[in-house]
């Protein structure tokens, strides 16, 4: 069975630039999230959807910061400008379960993007 | 609020040495506890959890926790260190999204790196 799928692996910009991230989820998996990860830190939820809908993307910054998963499926996060304190890894999850109670959280492995 | 404090950024084992990671957590309601580990340039995988029933649940590759209630502890264990176990590991609390509790939110702690030396 393929597993959380991610592209791309890296990316490196120029601030101001734009850019996009895109995930495949496991297939027949509902819920899927995308968290940022900051050197040293523990990966922080940016939104999280059930299906097509976004049911929690509260940490989202929305000034610059854009999400969509318009079948249910895939999904793409865009940053648009980016600035040099976006640089991170950007990880997509996926579970089968709504939540996080009782479903394992499958992770990609992750978008690392610099901005320079 | 929920959160997670991971008692030390870097661990360093000898190989065959117990390994012990520790996590203490703060929830509002009864929580659920996670332990993922990070190899270089990979995603999270999960180690193993807890949500009811048995406080010492035991994991992939050795490795168990116990959940103590009175401590706000879940700290890792495994008896023997082995070289493949190099890796960051990330404690983690669940807790409701909302009132109805039917919705979970995964908070994660900054990490523990941890190192094997031969």
């Amino acid at each position: 069975e393929a597993g959380v799928v991610q592209s791309p692996r890296y990316k490196i910009i120029e601030k101001k630039q734009p850019v996009a991230f895109w995930c495949n989820p496991i297939s027949g998996h509902n819920t899927l999230y995308w968290y940022r990860q900051n050197l040293g830190q523990g990966p922080e939820l940016l939104i999280r959807y059930e299906n097509e809908e976004a049911v929690d993307d509260s940490q989202l910054p929305k000034d610059r910061f854009s999400a969509e998963r318009l079948k249910g499926v895939d999904s793409t996060l865009k940053i648009q400008p980016a600035e040099l304190g976006d640089s991170a890894v950007y990880l997509c999850a996926s579970s089968l379960v709504a939540g996080t109670n009782t479903g394992e959280l499958f992770f990609g492995e992750g978008s690392r993007l610099t901005v320079l | 609020a929920q959160s997670v404090t991971q008692l030390g950024s870097h661990v360093s084992v000898s190989e065959g040495a117990l390994v012990l990671l520790r996590c203490n957590y703060s929830s509002s309601v009864p929580p659920y506890l996670f332990w993922y580990v990070q190899y270089p340039n990979q995603g999270l995988q999960l180690l193993l959890k807890y949500t009811t029933g048995a406080t010492l649940v035991k994991g992939i590759n050795g490795f168990e926790a116990e959940f103590k209630k009175s401590e706000t502890s879940f700290h890792l264990t495994k008896p023997s260190a082995h070289m493949s176990d190099a890796a960051e590991y990330f404690c983690a609390v669940s807790s409701p999204f909302n009132s109805g509790g039917s919705n979970y939110k995964l908070t994660f702690g900054k990490g523990t790196l941890l190192t094997v030396n031969p």
